[in-house]
C-alpha cells in the first residue's frame, strides 16, 4: 500500500498552465479508471476537484482538467489564478483501498 | 449542504485510546459507504478504514487489530474507537464521504470534514 509519487512543489506565473504528474504502479493507477484529484488550502477539508480521471464536480472550473497514460496519471491546472495556491492531492482506486499521493504544493509566483 | 463535523481528538499516551465521532448532515447517511483518512504532520493522506452500508468495515494492515470503525445511522454518525495508539498514529483524522464503493474502496471521496487532531505522545 505504497503511497503515489507526486512532485513536491510546482509553480507558475498567473496565467500559465502547470501540470502535477502523479505516478503509480500497474496495481492502481494502471489498473482502474478511479482517479480523483483533491485541493486542500491549509488548516482546511480537501475539496474535489476531478474524479473518473477527467470528471470535473458541478461548481470546478473548466481550468482543471485530468488525465492518465499508464500507471502516471495527470492534473493540469490552466489560466492559473492566485486562489489556485494550495496542495493537492491524487488518489487512485487499488482494488482493496484506495491509496494517495503525497502532496504537490502549487505557488503562484 | 452536505456537512461532515469530526470530535474526539486530542492528546494522547502511547498505548492508549481515542475514539474520534462523525456527524453527518444534509444528506441520506444511511445509504452511504464512510470512511476515515488521516494525514500525519508534513505527510499526504493515508486511508485509515471504511465501513458499508451494511456495516462491513475495512482497514488497511497498519491499523488492522487495533482500530474499529463503526456506525449508528439512526444518529447520522460514524466513529473510530483507536486503541494501542502509537506515535506514528499522530495525525489530523478526516471524515469522508466515499462514492461507488467496493469493499474497502471507493472511486472518489466527494465530501470531507474539517479534520481533527490526534496526538499520541508522552
Amino acid at each position: 500500500q505504497s503511497a503515489l509519487t507526486q512532485p513536491r512543489s510546482v509553480s507558475g506565473s498567473p496565467g500559465q498552465s502547470v501540470t502535477i504528474s502523479c505516478t503509480g504502479t500497474s496495481s492502481d493507477v494502471g489498473a482502474y479508471k478511479y482517479i480523483s484529484w483533491l485541493q486542500q488550502y491549509p488548516g482546511k477539508a480537501p475539496k474535489l476537484i476531478i474524479f473518473d480521471v477527467t470528471k470535473r464536480p458541478s461548481g470546478v472550473p473548466a481550468r482543471f482538467s485530468g488525465s492518465k497514460s499508464g500507471n502516471t496519471a495527470s492534473l493540469t491546472i490552466s489560466g492559473l489564478q492566485a486562489d489556485d495556491e494550495a496542495d493537492y492531492y491524487c488518489c487512485s482506486f487499488a482494488g482493496a483501498y484506495n491509496v494517495f499521493g503525497g502532496g504537490t504544493k502549487v505557488t503562484v509566483l | 449542504e452536505v456537512q461532515l463535523v469530526e470530535s474526539g481528538g486530542g492528546l494522547v499516551q502511547p498505548g492508549g485510546s481515542l475514539r474520534l465521532s462523525c456527524a453527518a448532515s444534509g444528506f441520506t447517511f444511511s445509504i452511504f459507504d464512510m470512511h476515515w483518512v488521516r494525514q500525519g504532520p508534513g505527510k499526504g493522506l493515508e486511508w485509515v478504514s471504511g465501513i458499508g452500508t451494511a456495516g462491513d468495515t475495512y482497514y488497511p494492515d497498519s491499523v488492522k487489530g487495533r482500530f474499529t470503525i463503526s456506525r449508528e445511522d439512526a444518529k447520522n454518525s460514524f466513529f473510530l474507537q483507536m486503541n494501542s495508539l502509537r506515535a506514528g498514529d499522530t495525525a489530523v483524522y478526516y471524515c469522508a464521504r466515499g462514492r461507488y464503493c467496493s469493499g474497502g474502496a471507493c472511486r472518489y471521496f466527494d465530501s470531507w470534514g474539517q479534520g481533527i487532531l490526534v496526538t499520541v505522545s508522552s
